[in-house]
């Protein structure tokens, strides 16, 4: 039971490089999010997807693009990272549409350092 | 719009004491509530939810009941463990738009168990 799988565990970049952090969920769900966690601030939403052929903008989405690749792949692009990206990244799942009562299923996190 | 307040760690315990996490939410409408838990280097996972007024969520030896008239979703455990250490987060899942439901949480309370 693989769930919600993230790579890199780990990434340090240097200001103005670009990276992609993946997530592949093997849960057959129609939604996926994108997540950054900062000490003091909890967790901001940064896109979604709904489903698949969709994705929308969450609380923070200036500085990222997204693209949900087919059902079980959404990826997180830095195009320029800036020190302030400086975070741990988590990418989570649920059913979707309809799915009030259903708990988001996260993976382990992406550490992000930007120097 | 929606937000979710929850007490400011960190919680410091020896073990068996009693635990109280209070948190109390905004939202427009009925939403369900969920307390998530975040054990170091992992991502967020489930500890339990109510899905409407009155309800009880229970898990592992915690509770959190749904309070409409006092808008709140406290956690509770009669005795706390050293394995209980972790970060709580308390949240809360609404309709936003068409029929996507939108999580919402709180920014994290840090428990930890002394011996």
């Amino acid at each position: 039971n693989a769930g919600v799988t993230q790579t890199p565990k780990f990434q340090v970049l240097k200001t103005g490089q670009s990276m992609t952090l993946q997530c592949a969920q093997d849960m057959n769900h129609n939604s996926m999010y994108w997540y950054r966690q900062d000490p003091g601030m909890g967790l901001r939403l940064i896109y979604y997807s709904a489903s698949e052929g969709t994705t929308d903008k969450g609380e923070v989405p200036n500085g990222y693009n997204v693209s949900r690749l087919n059902k079980r792949e959404f990826s997180l692009r830095l195009e320029s990272a800036a020190p302030s990206q400086t975070s741990v990244y988590f990418c989570a799942s649920n059913p979707g549409q309809g799915a009030r009562n259903s708990p988001l299923h996260f993976g382990n996190g992406t550490r992000l350092t930007v120097t | 719009g929606d937000s979710v307040t929850q007490m400011e760690g960190p919680v410091t315990l020896s073990e068996e004491a009693f635990l109280t996490i209070n948190c109390t939410y905004t939202a427009t409408g009925y939403p369900s509530l969920f307390w998530y838990v975040q054990y170091p280097g992992e991502g967020l996972q489930l500890l339990l939810k109510a899905t409407k007024a009155d309800d009880k969520g229970s898990n592992k030896g915690f509770e959190a009941t749904y309070r409409k008239e006092t808008t709140s979703f406290h956690l509770e455990k009669g005795s706390v463990q050293v394995s209980d250490s972790a970060v709580y987060f308390c949240a809360l899942s609404e309709l936003s738009g068409g029929s996507n439901y939108k999580l919402t949480f709180g920014k994290g309370t840090l428990l930890t168990v002394n011996p």
